[in-house]
């Protein structure tokens, strides 16, 4: 068990919705990293959230938005669902910001838009 | 934009046999770090490599960052079932609190 927890484990809609992504990270970690894995694909960085504010920006589309909360839990907003953004998405946290601290991944959320 | 490819893609190995894969980037990598994502679960970190030629290992497991941070290779010595999975190499970049990971490869291991 990492201690990060990603709810729901799946998620199933229709093309044109939003759902909402919700991750808790380890204890005491402060920042939060969301990433994408498409079917036997790799691990697409989205964004990085450090004791509230955004950190780093990847391949995020405009649709999707994030947020990390005052509790350090952190959200992640995908809208106008699009086939193609059927994929596991993973919520890691660290204990700092910095570049040597290793991620510990929660289990992930599969979402499937239909 | 920085690259991390990682060859081979996918091999499949019989059990007690060796492995290997390796980690390239086009730029030079500020870190390495290894993760390794059993089939239907979530990467765990392995190990991180910091200096230009350190070697680690870790049980059958031996990590090498490569002289010029250009590369890097992990190595199971004898493979079991359990080291079944997806490994990727990540590098932490230089300029930004991110994490770009390699595309990873999976290895099947077979009695």
């Amino acid at each position: 068990d990492s201690g990060v927890t990603q709810t729901p484990k799946h998620l199933i809609t229709a093309t044109g919705q939003r759902v909402t992504l919700r991750c808790s990270p380890r204890s005491g970690d402060l920042s939060v990293y969301w990433y994408q894995q498409s079917l036997d694909q790799g691990l697409q960085f989205l964004i990085q959230y450090y004791n509230g504010e955004e950190r780093a920006k990847g391949n995020i589309l405009e649709r999707f938005s994030a947020q990390q909360f005052p509790d350090l839990h952190s959200e992640l907003n995908l809208s106008s669902l699009e086939l193609g953004d059927s994929a596991l998405y993973f919520c890691a946290s660290s204990v700092e910001g910095r570049l040597n601290s290793p991620l510990h991944f929660g289990n992930g959320t599969r979402l499937t838009v239909t | 934009g920085q690259q991390v490819m990682q060859i081979p893609q996918y091999q499949h190995v019989q059990e007690g046999e060796d492995f290997t894969t390796y980690c390239n980037s086009s730029t030079t990598l500020s870190n390495i770090q290894w993760y390794k994502q059993r089939p239907g679960g979530h990467p765990v970190f392995l190990i991180q490599l910091v200096k230009s030629g350190e070697v680690k290992k870790q049980k059958r497991l031996t990590f090498q960052f490569g002289e010029a941070k250009k590369n890097s290779s992990l190595h199971i010595t004898a493979t079991q079932t359990t080291d079944v999975g997806t490994y990727f190499c990540a590098d932490l970049t230089g300029t930004a609190s991110k994490l770009t990971f390699g595309t990873g490869t999976r290895l099947q291991v077979t009695l």
